[in-house]
């Protein structure tokens, strides 16, 4: 079956830390991934997301993802991360299933961090 | 505007009422969807609609019956559910139901069944 998994269940930073969230797939045909964001008290956003071209994605607030196909995953990393960071983290993907596409989520990341 | 709304925000309801929740979208967006996302679980797709019509109903139980009135417009009615629906009911739409759209999520009707 069609899986994301995602590691790390909760990571804990001080800020100014480096931070990597990983993120692999179980789908050998042609995918797009996400990463979406779950701020305390706010609905799911978008961070960025790959669908083709350059494996290196940018995306908001200094977040960047890289595509690795060899190893079906997405990781996100960040340089430094903020206290504002603090969040749940998600990474999605959308395989072609019987000529449709569907979000298949991961279990997602909480991340804290530390002031 | 990139914004979905969704209508309740908190909902307790009886195993024998009807109640419905309701999303609205004004993004022009042509794909909606329906997600149950659970306390610590990631969502879970329900059910989609691509141009007003129903495209993928994950096997969820008749108990849930989606709606879509019109291209802005979703609905969920919800009949003789059980105490283990409770979760959060997560609406979002995209563009298209095509697999690079970003989907543009609500904040969510947070559902308690007695």
């Amino acid at each position: 079956a069609q899986s994301v998994s995602q590691h790390n269940h909760h990571v804990i930073l001080s800020e100014a830390a480096s931070l990597e969230l990983g993120c692999n797939y179980s789908y050998g045909g042609t995918v797009n991934l996400f990463w979406y964001v779950q701020y305390p008290g706010q609905h799911l956003q978008l961070l960025l997301k790959y669908f083709s071209g350059d494996p290196l994605v940018k995306g908001i607030k200094g977040f960047e993802a890289e595509f690795i196909k060899s190893k079906f995953s997405f990781n996100l990393r960040k340089p430094s991360v903020q206290w504002s960071d603090t969040a749940e983290y998600f990474c999605a993907v959308t395989p072609l299933t019987s000529g449709t596409y569907k979000y298949i989520f991961g279990t997602g990341t909480r991340l804290k961090v530390l002031a | 505007d990139t914004e979905v709304t969704q209508t309740p925000k908190h909902l307790v309801m009886g195993m024998t009422n009807k109640k419905s929740l309701k999303c609205e979208q004004h993004m022009g967006h042509r794909a909606m969807y329906w997600y149950k996302q659970k306390a610590k679980k990631p969502p879970e797709l329900m059910f989609v609609y691509s141009y007003e019509k129903l495209s993928i109903n994950e096997s969820v139980p008749s108990r849930f019956s989606p709606e879509c009135p019109n291209s802005s417009l979703l609905n969920l009615h919800l009949h003789a559910l059980q105490p283990e629906d409770s979760a959060l009911y997560l609406c979002a739409s995209s563009q298209d139901s095509g697999g690079a759209d970003t989907q543009y999520f609500g904040p969510g009707t947070r559902l308690t069944v007695l």
